[in-house]
């Protein structure tokens, strides 16, 4: 079974520096990865998907890599704002109708 | 990207009583969505995959028969959490995988239903 898992749980960064969120997987036959941002209290957005034959994805300052052999993608946030504030999800799809696997999220707050 | 809704945003609801969740995906059509739930600092669970046209397929440990699915068209699914108790409460999120065009595949999620049950 798929199991994702992020780290760090939580992190806190002051307005200006980059961020670095890491989600690894266990099973490395992915069909595609997405990352979500979820606000307090609403649903989830998503920011990215990355097929299974891609190294990475980006748009605006989001740039989310994807490493199949090591189990890892990890998504990067230039010069973050105070609204960049959430809780990041990634999810993993084993299979092009497979179900997502979601790890656990890392709340992000970016402080002015 | 595609959006998809869901009605009510909360609800509040008396023990014994039964709730129904809507969820639209207003702008593509959708022959599968799916039903996560989510308790509070923790991530989403698959609770159900919907399928348009057929029964729904629930995941391990999920009461069927509390919890209602009904895939009637391919831009509509309802959630019917018969009976509901205090434990029932928690946020409820529906996703809607898009089936064509650029987003092909990809999985687009309501806002979210707050259910709180006294």
């Amino acid at each position: 079974k798929q199991e994702v898992t992020q780290i760090p749980a939580a992190l806190s960064v002051p307005e200006g520096e980059n961020l670095v969120l890491n989600c690894s997987f266990t099973d490395s036959a992915i069909y595609n990865l997405q990352w979500f941002r979820q606000d307090p209290g609403k649903g989830l957005t998503s920011l990215l998907l990355i097929q299974s034959s891609q190294r990475e994805q980006t748009s605006g300052r989001l740039n989310a890599s994807l490493d199949k052999s090591s189990g890892r993608s990890t998504l990067y946030i230039a010069a973050s704002q105070p609204g960049d504030s959430a809780t990041y999800l990634c999810a993993a799809r084993v299979g092009s109708w497979g179900k997502l696997q979601f790890g656990a999220g890392t709340q992000v707050v970016v402080t002015p | 990207g595609a959006v998809v809704s869901q009605h009510p945003s909360w609800v509040i609801c008396k023990s014994g009583t039964s709730v129904k969740i809507e969820c639209r995906s207003l702008d593509f059509q959708a022959t599968t969505m799916f039903w996560y739930r989510q308790f509070p600092k923790q991530s989403l669970m698959l609770m159900a995959t919907s399928n348009e046209g057929s029964k729904a397929t629930y995941e391990q440990g999920v009461e069927k028969d509390k919890f209602l699915i009904n895939h009637a068209s391919l831009t509509l699914s309802t959630l019917t959490v018969t009976s509901a108790h205090p434990e029932d409460s928690s946020f409820y999120i529906c996703s809607a995988r898009a089936e064509a065009g650029e987003s092909y595949n990809e999985q687009f999620f309501g806002p979210g239903t707050r259910l709180t049950v006294l």
